[in-house]
């Protein structure tokens, strides 16, 4: 069976200080990967998606980047955080079928 | 790109009713069209799905429709109970091998009171 993980859970950070997320996924090979994501009472933004190894297609511009070094791995990073890259941040998979959503990151920037 | 309306933002109902979260979508590409059900500080999780050959489909309490040429879908939560409490999030999108992409609505903060 497919499982995906996503790490942290929760993230305070300070404004201008850099963010790392991290999300991989097992039991798949080459599968579509998603980041989302939600702000407070919000719907799910699509911020980036990718369809294999070093494709990343970004859906809005703005503070953040994504990479994705391996099959299974997808990354959202900083360099600097803005207050208003505070949110719930949701890795997702999908691979001809509905999208799978990992725990999410809730990311409090201070 | 796809643009997707839901409507309401929140609806409270009594145990027992009815319920009823409408989406409209942009794209007549779309052919995909998942709801998914998210409590509180939680991922949101799939409840239901409808491809655009079928018009409506079933799962116990809970039910989608889907009007093509309208490019409208609903859900529909019968009997609703105090578990049904979340923000359910629709979705349109195209699917395929060579990508799945979702957009989602805003989301209905559906609160059932016992």
């Amino acid at each position: 069976s497919q499982t995906i993980h996503q790490w942290p859970a929760t993230l305070v950070q300070p404004v201008g200080s850099p963010l790392s997320l991290e999300c991989t996924v097992e039991g798949t090979s080459n599968p579509n990967l998603y980041w989302y994501r939600q702000a407070a009472g919000r719907g799910l933004q699509l911020l980036f998606y990718s369809i294999g190894i070093g494709q990343i297609s970004s859906e809005v511009p703005q503070n953040l980047s994504a990479s994705r070094p391996q099959d299974r791995q997808f990354i959202l990073s900083s360099k600097k955080l803005l207050l208003s890259d505070s949110g719930f941040y949701l890795c997702a998979w999908a691979l001809n079928t509905e999208a799978f959503f990992g725990q999410g990151t809730r990311l409090t920037v201070v | 790109g796809e643009n997707v309306e839901q409507h309401p933002s929140t609806l409270s109902v009594q145990e027992g009713d009815s319920a009823v979260i409408k989406c409209t979508y942009s794209d007549s590409a779309s052919n995909y069209f998942p709801w998914y059900k998210q409590e509180l500080g939680k991922r949101p999780q799939l409840i239901i799905d409808i491809r655009s050959n079928v018009g409506e489909k079933k799962d116990q309490r809970i039910a989608v429709t889907l009007n093509k040429t309208a490019k409208h879908f609903s859900l529909h939560i019968t009997e609703t109970q105090p578990e049904d409490s979340a923000v359910y999030f629709c979705a349109a999108g195209f699917l395929s091998i060579k990508g799945n992409m979702l957009t989602f609505g805003g989301g209905t903060r559906l609160m059932v009171k016992p």
